[in-house]
């Protein structure tokens, strides 16, 4: 159980576009889906948090609107980066945790190239 | 913001050893997790202690939790190949009625065959 896919795994993109990453929880609930984005050999970073229905929580330095994310249900969320430059290109991770779970289980990441 | 630190930033071992990683961090935490990632794939949650545990096995894991010392460490016993990945401990904080995770820096362990 707890399986959480996202889709694309691999996108390349020309500077200007934008690209939607979906992630999914596949055998549960999601109350609560979590974005971050991860550099070569580094850490997660965490992006946003957003809870379904409502607006999502951005972390400091996070533009909101160059990464806009929705969460429509309780097993789907988007993240949509606008207008994509090359220094956007990262893996994107997302996770999702079930209604005062404090276990996160994570999607296998997409990777943005931005040309 | 990054809460943990990890140390070693990378350990090479031989198969049959023990890996033993360390994470500190500074703020008072819920929780704190370790996850294990392959190269460019997501992360494969291993175990979860909780701020009133101080120890916790889960096969050939065994976490430590020091709140005193802000500090929990990651014992992999009888390495094998399959292990080399990249190790991260994660802080659990409570905001907003979630568990937000702050990540560590991470320890890239490689175990040689």
């Amino acid at each position: 159980g707890a399986v959480v896919s996202q889709h694309p795994s691999r996108v390349i993109c020309k500077s200007g576009t934008s690209v939607k990453i979906e992630c999914r929880s596949l055998d549960f609930q999601a109350t609560t889906m979590f974005w971050y984005r991860q550099f070569p050999k580094k850490s997660l970073m965490l992006m946003a948090t957003s809870n379904e229905g409502s607006k999502a929580t951005y972390e400091q330095g996070v533009e909101k609107d160059k990464f806009l994310i929705n969460h429509a249900s309780l097993t789907l969320s988007t993240l949509t980066v606008t207008s994509a430059h090359p220094e956007d290109s990262s893996f994107y991770i997302c996770s999702a945790s079930a209604v005062r779970a404090d276990t996160q289980y994570f999607g296998p990441g997409t990777r943005l190239t931005v040309l | 913001s990054q809460q943990g630190e990890e140390d070693p930033q990378a350990l090479s071992i031989q198969e049959g050893e023990n890996a033993t990683m360390n994470c500190s961090y500074k703020t008072s935490i819920n929780n704190l997790q370790w996850y294990r990632q392959n190269s460019g794939r997501g992360l494969v949650h291993l175990i979860l202690i909780r701020s009133n545990e101080r120890e916790k096995h889960s096969g050939r894991l065994r976490v430590t939790l020091d709140t005193s010392k802000k500090s929990s460490s990651l014992l992999i016993t009888a390495s094998r190949a399959a292990d080399t990945a990249s190790y991260f401990c994660a802080t659990g904080l409570l905001s907003g009625g979630y568990n937000k995770l702050i990540f560590g820096a991470g320890t890239r362990l490689a175990v040689h065959p």
